[in-house]
């Protein structure tokens, strides 16, 4: 089963803040949280990734709380465009390497 | 730079006949490998990951195998589908330092 929790949809305005929260309170020290989205009958694409800074790059930013046992992305100016499914996930250990256990995702609808 | 390909993109089998849906990655070397399934509506359920030749680890058990016989070429395959086999198959692959986790476009199999 997947490590996080995430509200199964948000609508948002066009041009305003996206925030997109995650639980993940089962997270140990060294886990990396992860965000992806998906748009319709796509593979999913990267976003972002941190461990317990706050993160930011061209796409979104990454704020995750000091306990980390919660994070949420963040778009700035949503756009039609940003319009997907967005999954939050815990990269655990697996056998050798590691492994990525999606969740259900938000579907985010942004609202012209 | 790194492209990963899946074929076919696109097919549509009966039931109990066999499946085989490759993937192909270029670019990069001793990629850790992974094929997640997606039923219509749902989210992303891991079913294999690999991190070298000959070497898979089966995340649910199921109508499905793989194999990984080369570095970069990963392969899904059953030998009688089942109904419940339809939905959409990615393939995806991961460097461990950085961890990001890259998709290819997908398979859509619809088993009648």
């Amino acid at each position: 089963d997947a490590k996080t929790t995430q509200p199964p949809s948000m609508d948002c305005a066009e041009g305003r803040a996206a925030n997109l929260p995650c639980n993940h309170s089962t997270i140990s020290g060294n886990e990396y949280v992860y965000w992806y989205r998906q748009i319709h009958s796509q593979g999913p694409q990267y976003i972002i990734h941190g461990l317990k800074n706050n993160e930011t790059n061209e796409m979104a930013s990454l704020i995750i709380t000091e306990d980390r046992k919660s994070s949420t992305l963040i778009l700035p100016h949503a756009t039609l465009r940003d319009t997907a499914v967005y999954y939050c996930i815990v990269r655990e250990e697996g056998s050798g390497t590691y492994k990525y256990i999606f969740g259900t995702g938000t579907r985010l609808k942004v609202l012209a | 730079s790194q492209t990963i390909h899946q074929w076919p993109a696109t097919l549509v089998q009966p039931v109990g006949s066999p499946l085989s849906l490759e993937c192909t990655v270029e670019g990069t070397s001793n990629p850790n490998l992974y094929w997640y399934r997606q039923a219509a509506g749902r989210g992303l359920q891991l079913l294999f990951y690999s991190v070298g030749i000959g070497q898979i680890s089966s995340e649910v058990p199921q109508n499905l195998s793989a194999s990984r016989p080369q570095d970069r070429q990963f392969i899904l395959s059953s030998k009688k589908l089942l109904l419940s086999d339809s939905g959409f198959y990615l393939c995806a692959w991961s460097v461990s330092h950085t961890g990001e986790l890259f998709f290819g476009e997908g398979s859509r199999l619809t088993v009648l």
